[in-house]
């Protein structure tokens, strides 16, 4: 069965350092989200990705955040100067032209 | 703005029924979802509403009143593998495209 992959699945990482979260949805999936959620605390939606473009983004998604499919498969998740509140479980996930989300089994950043 | 709620916890008995009640406040309401979540792993997708009435998939039906800004996840034949998280979740719809937000979630106890 087809599966949302992620890499690495634990980033350690220094603050102020840059990081890239990678994915690689299921491939015939036109959407692609990406999500995250802080230890004991809820589900927090980042960005969608539709078309090569951003279709919608949080609050969360500021100026440090940025998404890229630079081919036909991964999607990556980067952060330019990881901040200590950065350190959460970031999910990746994609839909088909259905509504189910399929995720990733996620990343867990830690920003020391 | 948006606001979900679910209550935080619930505990039930292994071959029981529970009901787990989740209200929203949304303003470009687009669907509502329910999640599973183990701990430490991805939410795994369960059920979408988006008109109203009653869906049933197995063991598990979903509910939903527009009107109300209500639905409910119902579990039938509770086994012990049933507890986790459950994860209520509604699209909505802005200008740019859809976001999807998350209730806290309602840990579920499945005792013997």
């Amino acid at each position: 069965e087809p599966e949302v992959t992620q890499t690495p699945s634990h980033q350690v990482t220094q603050m102020g350092q840059e990081v890239i979260l990678r994915c690689v949805p299921i491939s015939n999936h036109l959407y692609f989200y990406w999500y995250r959620q802080i230890l004991g605390q809820k589900v927090e939606f980042l960005v969608s990705f539709y078309n090569n473009e951003i279709s919608e983004k949080s609050e969360i998604f500021d100026d440090q955040f940025s998404v890229e499919r630079p081919d036909g498969s991964n999607f990556t998740l980067k952060i330019r100067s990881t901040k200590l509140e950065d350190s959460a479980m970031y999910f990746c996930a994609s839909s088909g032209q259905g509504n189910e989300q399929f995720f990733g089994p996620g990343t867990r950043l830690t920003v020391l | 703005g948006q606001n979900i709620d679910q209550p935080t916890e619930m505990t039930a008995t292994e071959g029981a029924i529970v009901q787990i009640n989740c209200t929203y406040q949304t303003s470009g309401f687009n669907g509502l979802f329910w999640y599973q979540q183990h701990a430490g792993e991805a939410p795994t997708f369960l059920s979408y509403n988006v008109l109203d009435g009653l869906e049933e998939k197995g063991r598990f039906s979903s509910f939903l009143s527009r009107s109300k800004g209500y639905s409910y996840l119902l579990l039938k034949e509770l086994q012990m593998k049933d507890s986790a998280s459950y994860l209520c979740a509604v699209r909505d719809r802005n200008t740019g495209g859809f976001k999807t937000i998350f209730g806290a979630g309602t840990r579920l106890f499945v005792k013997a």
